[in-house]
């Protein structure tokens, strides 16, 4: 079985341009999270998708989006990018089944640098 | 690696020693608790849980130990290997299990 693959794995962009990065959760998957890393802040949750429906949200502003197709891959953007923006952006794939722990499957991430 | 933080606490320990990982957590309403490896230029990858009506949980040449009197977790690796080096992260699990909060990281070197 294929594991999460995120597509692509280096990105450079400026400041104020944006990007979108695609994730392709394990087959059968049909919850996609996000989660930005960073050195300062480390893992930090972006939020879930579910059925192509948001379904749980961290704290960052409105720049971070996300969506879900019906084929349960999932791209976030970053509009307005900021050098702060810089980061390793993972997904991560689980079952999803409401009210219990799915063990959550990472992909590789997207090293995303903002000059 | 890509992966890992400039500022994370590293544990150095011989090949063939114990190695004892700690964390604090700070929700005492979570359910779960994960621990994860990251290795350069991986994505984290699940080691092992334990819940939160546990006190302690052993897999292979791990074993999980859960305090929550004190709110404290740690992984205990039975003799270390050089493939153990890595940063590990513990996490709760927030939100009926689809959000994890990770802990800040430690980095496990392995001499040989």
């Amino acid at each position: 079985k294929a594991g999460v693959t995120q597509t692509p794995r280096y990105l450079i962009k400026t400041r104020g341009q944006q990007v979108t990065l695609s994730c392709s959760p394990i087959s059968g998957h049909r919850s996609v999270s996000w989660y930005q890393q960073t050195p300062g802040q480390g893992l930090q949750f972006l939020f879930e998708y579910f059925s192509e429906t948001q379904r749980n949200k961290g704290n960052f502003p409105g720049r971070f989006s996300g969506r879900q197709f019906s084929n349960s891959r999932s791209e976030m953007n970053v509009s307005t990018l900021e050098l702060g923006d810089s980061a390793l952006y993972l997904c991560a794939s689980s079952g999803g089944l409401a009210g219990v722990w799915n063990e959550q499957f990472f992909g590789p991430g997207t090293r995303l640098t903002v000059l | 690696g890509e992966s890992v933080g400039l500022h994370l606490p590293t544990l150095s320990v011989q090949e063939g020693d114990n190695s004892i990982i700690n964390c604090a957590y700070s929700n005492s309403a979570s359910d779960y608790f994960i621990w994860y490896k990251q290795e350069s230029g991986k994505g984290p990858q699940f080691i092992i849980d334990i819940r939160s009506n546990m006190d302690k949980r052993q897999g292979q040449r791990v074993t999980v130990l859960l305090n929550k009197t004190v709110k404290h977790l740690s992984l205990q690796i039975a003799a270390t290997q050089p493939g153990d080096s890595a940063v590990y992260f513990c996490a709760e699990v927030h939100n009926a299990g689809n959000m994890l909060t990770f802990g800040g990281g430690t980095r496990l070197m392995v001499k040989p």
